[in-house]
């Protein structure tokens, strides 16, 4: 069975960093590019970034209002991707959920809340 | 990077449909054949039921229909159930390795 689970979340100060991880099992994470969608409380989803395979060289793209301050990496060793946040905002208080990419997002965790105040 | 934009509500009786559009650009839902379609209740994370445009996962019901015209994408619900009362979102590619999901959709059943 296919599972993704986030952790990490937590609150944080505006102007600190927080780092999520996203453990996979159940499908050859390898193989498998991965996102990571937000969603702030009460609001849409929002697209966050995309780390490719190694294969693909792990290239990674970002939303415009995250790049520069977030980073995707991933341990193909242990089936687990990260989100480094840095210089956190109010407005990045939302829950991250990962997905894993196939037909589109096709499967994805339960998510963990972040939230960035003070 | 603009969210792609979908009505904030529908609503419809059991049994009669309920279409749901997103409409984007030529840089997004018009440009690629990469659109697909979820669906998130409260509290929970979102599902996928159409990619592609108009492919069904499997295990999603027929009664999930998608299509695409131009720069809008759309989402039907057939048949409609209590079950299926949610929100919905649209995402599309968007070159460049980047994904863009709609402003969402609250399906109600009347």
């Amino acid at each position: 069975e296919v599972q993704l689970v986030e952790s990490g979340g937590g609150l944080v100060q505006p102007g600190g960093s927080l780092k999520l991880s996203c453990a996979t099992s159940g499908f050859t994470f390898s193989g498998s590019t991965l996102h990571w969608v937000r969603q702030a409380p009460g609001k849409g989803l929002e697209w966050v970034g995309r780390i490719r395979t190694k294969s693909q060289s792990f290239a990674t793209a970002y939303a415009a209002t995250v790049k520069g301050r977030f980073v995707m990496s991933r341990d193909d060793s242990e089936n687990t991707a990260y989100l480094q946040m840095n210089s956190l905002k109010t407005e990045d208080t939302a829950v991250y959920y990962c997905s894993k990419e196939g037909e589109a997002h096709e499967r994805w965790g339960q998510g963990t809340l972040v939230t960035v105040s003070s | 990077q603009s969210a792609l934009t979908q009505p904030r509500s529908v609503s419809a009786s059991p049994g009669q449909s309920v279409t749901i559009s997103c409409t984007g650009s030529s840089s997004d839902v018009g440009g690629y054949i990469f659109v697909s379609w979820y669906q998130q209740y409260p509290g929970k994370a979102p599902k996928l039921i159409i990619y592609e445009v108009s492919k069904r996962p499997s295990g999603v019901p027929d009664r999930f229909s998608g299509s695409k015209s131009g720069n809008t994408a759309s989402l039907t619900i057939s048949g409609l159930q209590a079950d299926d009362e949610a929100d919905y979102y649209c995402c599309s590619y968007a070159g460049s390795d980047i994904d863009v999901f709609g402003t969402g959709t609250k399906v109600t059943v009347l």
